[in-house]
């Protein structure tokens, strides 16, 4: 079967960096997403990889490897505002988006 | 700039009675979603549509309907609704399948007793 797999919750402290994973099995493989939900509002896309390597996007980064069904979300000079839930996804062979159960981070001053 | 609008925002429901939620985007997407998040699991694809007047089970089809009259609208019905369909429901849109960011409205958390 499809699955990924991600901490259920992380904290950390404001200012720090934080690492959020996600390991997959998945049948296929056309890019990994990262979104962003704050509690009772909807997902907003963060960030898309498709090939091996790290995406820089201003305090997020996203890294991919392909070969070990590997990701994670890097987030610098954390802020309150980054509590939140992380989503990751994997589109898989036939384009289906295939979603973790999203981590929790709390951020503490 | 509305992007994705979902109405209604709250919704209880009597097992047994029926229900539609409305999808909007102005964005002139083509693809539509409709998704279900509940606790400790990753959201669930419903149905999605790739064009006006087309339509396609996702993984948890059983229980809904769904229609595509206009491009810019994605209707979701439950026709008998049961507990096991409380839950909060998310409608997206994309360009397109490759590499395209989905754009989510609000949501809508419904409650059936």
């Amino acid at each position: 079967g499809q699955n990924i797999d991600q901490p259920t919750e992380m904290t950390a402290t404001e200012g720090a960096i934080v690492q959020i994973n996600c390991t997959y099995q998945t049948s296929g493989f056309n890019g990994l997403f990262w979104y962003q939900q704050h509690a009772g509002e909807a997902p907003t896309f963060l960030s898309y990889n498709v090939l091996d390597g790290l995406e820089e996007k201003g305090r997020f980064s996203s890294f991919l490897s392909r070969s070990k069904g590997f990701s994670y979300l890097l987030l610098k000079e954390l802020q309150m505002k980054d509590s939140a839930s992380y989503l990751c996804a994997v589109m898989d062979s036939n384009y289906q988006l295939i979603w973790g159960a999203g981590t929790k981070l709390i951020i503490k001053p | 700039n509305a992007g994705v609008t979902q109405t209604p925002k709250f919704r209880v429901l009597k097992t047994g009675q029926s229900m539609t939620l409305l999808c909007a985007q102005d964005m002139n997407h083509e693809y539509m979603y409709w998704y279900r998040q509940d606790p400790g699991m990753g959201l669930r694809l419903i149905h999605y549509s790739v064009g006006e007047g087309t339509t396609a089970k996702g993984e948890v089809p059983d229980g809904y309907n769904v229609s595509r009259l206009k491009k810019q609208n994605f209707l979701l019905g439950l026709e008998s609704a049961a507990p096991s369909q409380t839950s909060v429901y998310f409608c997206a849109s994309s360009s397109g399948p490759e590499g395209e960011k989905l754009f989510f409205g609000s949501g809508t958390q419904l409650s059936v007793l």
